[in-house]
Formats: structure tokens, sequence, C-alpha cells
């Protein structure tokens, strides 16, 4: 069984506040891809990370994959509410379809 | 975008259920996702030029279609209370980028 298994599962802070959400496998991905999900929507890509060790900045949030390719952390600096949502980690492990595995998601809550 | 219908629907179990996905415009690659309450989405199938392209461990009582447009709808059969879930649909150019835009889901209940 292929198992993502993201931390923390929840996380409620203040406006302001960094922090870092980890995602972690014991396989190894092709790529693995951020989503962030609003109640009453499907998750929205964010970014899609490839090589081993990559780091990617979108605004205040920065993406890296591990040397391995097996996990995966999403650092948000100074937080803002509209931050608040679910987020995804998903690894593909096939180069030829889109069968990606999902993490269990981390629940973000950001107090004005 | 890719548009889901219907948004929400009501079984109960044995039944059968069809859900249906218009993807986005230009894209001929169309995947099925469960994802249950508190849950990532686990993937069911995905479909490219109207053939199943790679399945999840999902029984053969979940199938599905692509049409000539790159619609595509999902069947469930025997409907089961732990069917119950919020079905995505979310297409892509081409298959293999994991790369997804997905549309906003069906909601099953099955009691």
């Amino acid at each position: 069984t292929q198992l993502l298994e993201q931390s923390p599962q929840f996380l409620s802070i203040q406006e302001g506040e960094n922090l870092t959400v980890y995602c972690n496998s014991s396989s190894v991905f092709s790529s693995l891809q951020w989503y962030r999900q609003e109640p009453g929507e499907g998750p929205v890509l964010l970014v899609t990370v490839v090589t081993g060790g990559e780091v990617k900045k979108l605004k205040r949030l920065t993406f890296q994959f591990g040397d391995a390719r097996k996990d995966s952390s999403l650092h948000i600096t100074a937080a803002q509410p509209g931050d608040t949502g679910l987020y995804l980690c998903a690894g593909k492990l096939s180069y030829n379809t889109d069968k990606l595995i999902f993490g269990t998601g981390t629940r973000l809550q950001v107090f004005p | 975008g890719v548009t889901q219908s219907p948004t929400h629907l009501i079984k109960t179990r044995g039944q059968q259920v069809t859900l249906r996905c218009s993807s986005q415009s230009g894209h001929n690659t169309v995947s099925w996702y469960q994802q249950a309450l508190g849950q990532g989405p686990q993937f069911i199938f995905q479909y490219y030029r109207k053939e199943e392209n790679g399945r999840g461990n999902f029984p053969p009582r979940f199938s599905g279609l692509q049409f000539p447009n790159d619609s595509s709808e999902l069947n469930v059969n025997a409907l089961e209370l732990d069917d119950s879930a919020l079905y995505l649909c979310a297409s892509s150019p081409l298959p293999g980028t994991g790369e997804l835009f997905f549309g906003e889901g069906s909601r099953l209940t099955v009691l």
C-alpha cells in the first residue's frame, strides 16, 4: 500500500505567523504536486516538483522536494486569512497516467 | 473549466448511479477520484482517447466512459453505504503530467 502521510493534520494560527506542512512516504515519486481545496470545491493545483532537491517559490509559499523524491514540504511565510483551506500533497508513481496518491491533507485555519 | 453534474444526490443501497463530467476545453484526458469525508482523494480511473488509461483499487462495479467530445461519465452499480463520498472529475491536456484541473464534485449519499 502506497501511503503519503501529511503532518500536521490540523493547524490553527494567527495572521502573520509562519508554518510548515510536511508530506512523507516510503515510495519514490516521479513528481509531486501540492493542491489546495476549499469547502465545496475541487482541489486547485499550486505547484509541481519533479527533481530531487528542487525548491519552488510561489509568492509567500515555498515548496521543497526531498533529495530522494520521497518527501516534500510546504512553508508559508506571514500567513494570511486567505491561506485558509485544506492543503493536499499528491505523489505520482507512473509516468504515463495521472494516478496520484493523495495525502490525507492538512487543514489550515488562519485567524485575523 | 470542468463541470460536473449533479452536484448532490441521494441514493439507496443497491441502486445504480451515473455521474457526468465535461472537461476543460482542449483537454482530452479525464480522471475520476473518490474523496471520503476527511480524507484525500483516491484515484478511481483515467480515460484518454476513450480508452481506460490506469485504474485504482476499485471493484468492477465502478465503470466509466469517455465520449468523442471528451466528456465522461462514472457509473457505480449496486451502491453500498461506503460509496457515500465526493466524486471528483479532473481533466488535463495529456496524461502523465499530474497537473489536474478538478471540477467541484458530485456529493453522493447512499442511505
